[in-house]
């Protein structure tokens, strides 16, 4: 099956600041998705990209499936961005594969 | 506001003792999904319901009992636990298109369950 991974594993930031974390697959795909994870063990679906570039508010999200890569950018970070972001991916009908995470933490 | 809901959300539960967790969406999604997450670990696919039909079971133990008794809702039964089973249990749904389970994944809250 198709391996994830995520770098960094851990990240803290100030508020304010900008991040980029990174997703690499080892397989062709064709659902790549992006969740947060919050302190409380909530997860929210952020972005379904399997290619292409979308944007939500501070949030935007690139995905390279030639290159076997996608990237989450989170801008002018905020307190409330602090938790795990895993990516998941698939290809066809074989079940979502989900990274190891970042953990991320604003300071404020 | 999660449009997938889980009950209860904390479970503690003794090792003869019988459960059932809880989950409902009303999204008109026809896959819904269990997952296991261990601490500092990414989510586990545990079982897949197509169109209220088991279509996947990740080789998990009898002791976790799935059914689905309508498009809308999902139970997990629990009998026989053991410790280390105590986790966060996470039910999700996605749309079913054609054969395809490529659309967006919504989560619940989970339940966290502690087998003691």
């Amino acid at each position: 099956g198709i391996q994830v991974e995520q770098s960094p594993p851990d990240l803290i930031l100030q508020e304010g600041a900008n991040s980029t974390l990174r997703c690499n697959f080892s397989d062709s795909v064709n659902n790549l998705q992006w969740f947060h994870q919050n302190p409380w063990g909530q997860l929210i679906n952020l972005f379904y990209i399997p290619s292409g570039t979308k944007q939500n508010g501070r949030l935007s999200a690139t995905t390279v499936a030639t290159e076997r890569y996608s990237l989450l950018y989170i801008s002018s970070s905020q307190t409330t961005d602090s938790g795990v972001y895993f990516c998941a991916a698939a290809f066809g009908n074989e079940k979502l594969t989900f990274g190891t995470g970042t953990r991320l933490t604003i300071i404020p | 506001d999660t449009e997938v809901t889980q009950t209860p959300k904390h479970l503690v539960m003794g090792m003869t003792n019988k459960k059932s967790l809880k989950c409902e969406q009303h999204m008109g999604h026809r896959a819904m999904y269990w997952y296991k997450q261990e601490a500092k670990k990414p989510p586990e696919l545990m079982f897949v319901y197509s169109y209220e039909k088991l279509s996947i079971n990740e080789s998990v133990p009898s002791r976790f009992s799935p059914e689905c008794p309508n498009s809308s809702l999902l139970n997990l039964h629990l009998h026989a636990l053991q410790p280390e089973d105590s986790a966060l249990y996470l039910c999700a749904s996605s749309k079913r298109e054609a054969s395809s389970y490529n659309s967006p994944l919504h989560f619940g809250n989970g339940t966290r369950l502690t087998v003691t």
